[in-house]
């Protein structure tokens, strides 16, 4: 089944300064890689995601970029906020298997 | 509003006990998940099903149990036979059959054996 490693686990930035999260998966038949952020005690919401067939996206402050080959992808935060602090998960998606796949969470806190 | 609620938000259970954790959706998904949650910790698959009357066990099926006899409804009960209960549990539905495989998740419940 798909493997979806996840680093740091935690992550402090200076407010304004740019935060990166990295996932790689297993599973080559992956093609959907959410990202979700999660605030203390709410479920997690998405916040980007990006398909097989595309390799950045980018919307506002986030973007997400995908490596087929290296089976890797990223999320980056620009100009982060002390609102951006919480819980962000990746995700990955198999056709195959027909699931989501998450990695085990970075906590981002974004020091005033 | 279209949604996924999950219900009831905290939950105590005697050991011994079983209880059924509640998850609706009026977003018409095909898909719907149960996901757990333990401190610091990552989400690990429960159960999922992708269609009505049926559903397959996730990483961490034992000790759980499922039925999806409606669209809309996906509840899960925790049985005595789970050892450590205690975690937050978190519902989520999506259109796996379509090109947006977008996952929407509930508020989650919180249960805690006492």
């Amino acid at each position: 089944g798909e493997n979806v490693e996840q680093h740091p686990s935690t992550l402090s930035v200076q407010e304004g300064d740019s935060a990166v999260i990295k996932c790689t998966y297993s599973d080559s038949a992956s093609n959907y890689f959410p990202w979700y952020k999660q605030e203390l005690g709410k479920g997690p919401q998405l916040i980007i995601d990006i398909r097989s067939n595309v390799g950045e996206k980018k919307d506002q402050r986030i973007a997400v970029t995908l490596n087929k080959t290296a089976k890797h992808f990223s999320l980056h935060i620009t100009e982060t906020q002390p609102e951006d602090s919480a819980v962000y998960f990746c995700a990955a998606f198999s056709g195959s298997a027909r699931q989501l796949t998450f990695g085990s969470g970075t906590q981002l806190t974004v020091l005033p | 509003d279209g949604g996924i609620t999950q219900s009831p938000k905290y939950l105590f259970r005697k050991e011994g006990q079983n209880v059924t954790l509640s998850c609706e959706q009026n977003l018409n998904h095909d898909a719907m998940y149960w996901y757990r949650q333990d401190p610091g910790q990552g989400l690990r698959l429960i159960y999922y099903s992708q269609i009505v009357n049926d559903f397959q066990k996730g990483d961490i099926a034992e000790g759980y149990s499922v039925s999806r006899e409606k669209k809309e409804s996906f509840p899960l009960t925790v049985t005595s036979a789970q050892k450590n209960p205690t975690a937050f549990y978190l519902c989520a539905s999506s259109n796996t059959y379509r090109a947006n495989t977008e996952a929407f998740f509930g508020q989650g419940t919180r249960l805690t054996v006492v």
